[in-house]
């Protein structure tokens, strides 16, 4: 079983849409997590964190469930600039150790 | 502009032939780390580095070394690249390995072919 895990997708959306990704992780001790952005042939860059309470930042929202091991991320209205692929990165805590999902791919269409 | 620039962006070469992908940043980060990614595996780290002279493996450092003798300078070094280390690579760095409030920065990439 993987680290952490994610549907691939591709989640093919119209703009608009509400869709939601989630991600498993398989170590109770991790303690950080947060969601990268990746779009096609460039590098990840840091979307949100995500905190025990959940968090919101403007049409996103990341939540964390740790007694099913799973953070998820909610995009509201999609947008064509929201196609991308979308990386879950869980951390133990005070560890050098990232692991980041092999990512799940969004396409918003008009 | 804060960031890290990676060279070369592509680079195709032959099994045997040692190269090196450079990696600078000019934000003064302690962390830098390198990363290799492919189709349906996400990104693992290959090494990283705490500071200036304080380096350590990641999860697939063989075929691979680096060195960090200046704070903004973490170099990849493919001794003797092999076919199975075509793959797309990332330097990252970041102030510690949380990535604090900014996450990871990373470089643009560089996608490596052996033959």
């Amino acid at each position: 079983r993987k680290e952490v895990e994610q549907d691939p997708g591709p989640f093919n959306v119209p703009e608009g849409a509400t869709v939601a990704f989630n991600c498993t992780y398989s170590n109770s001790a991790s303690q950080s997590f947060f969601w990268y952005r990746q779009d096609c042939r460039k590098e990840p860059k840091l979307l949100m964190s995500v905190y025990s309470s959940g968090n919101e930042d403007g049409r996103f929202t990341a939540q964390l469930n740790r007694a099913s091991q799973y953070i998820s991320l909610l995009i509201r209205d999609s947008k064509l600039s929201d196609s991308a692929t979308y990386l879950c990165v869980v951390m133990l805590y005070n560890n050098n150790d990232m692991r980041f999902g092999a990512g799940t791919r969004l396409t918003v269409k008009p | 502009e804060a960031q890290v620039t990676q060279n070369p962006r592509y680079l195709i070469t032959v099994t045997g032939k040692k190269l090196t992908v450079t990696c600078s940043q000019n934000m003064n980060h302690e962390y830098m780390s390198w990363y290799r990614q492919d189709p349906g595996l996400g990104l693992r780290q290959i090494y990283y580095s705490m500071n200036v002279e304080v380096t350590d493996k990641g999860d697939v450092p063989e075929g691979y070394k680096v060195s960090r003798k200046e704070k903004r300078n973490f170099p990849l070094i493919l001794e003797s690249p092999s076919p199975n280390q075509t793959s797309l690579y990332f330097c990252a760095s970041s102030l510690d390995p949380t990535g604090g409030d900014y996450g990871y920065t990373f470089g643009s990439g560089t996608r490596l072919t052996v033959v």
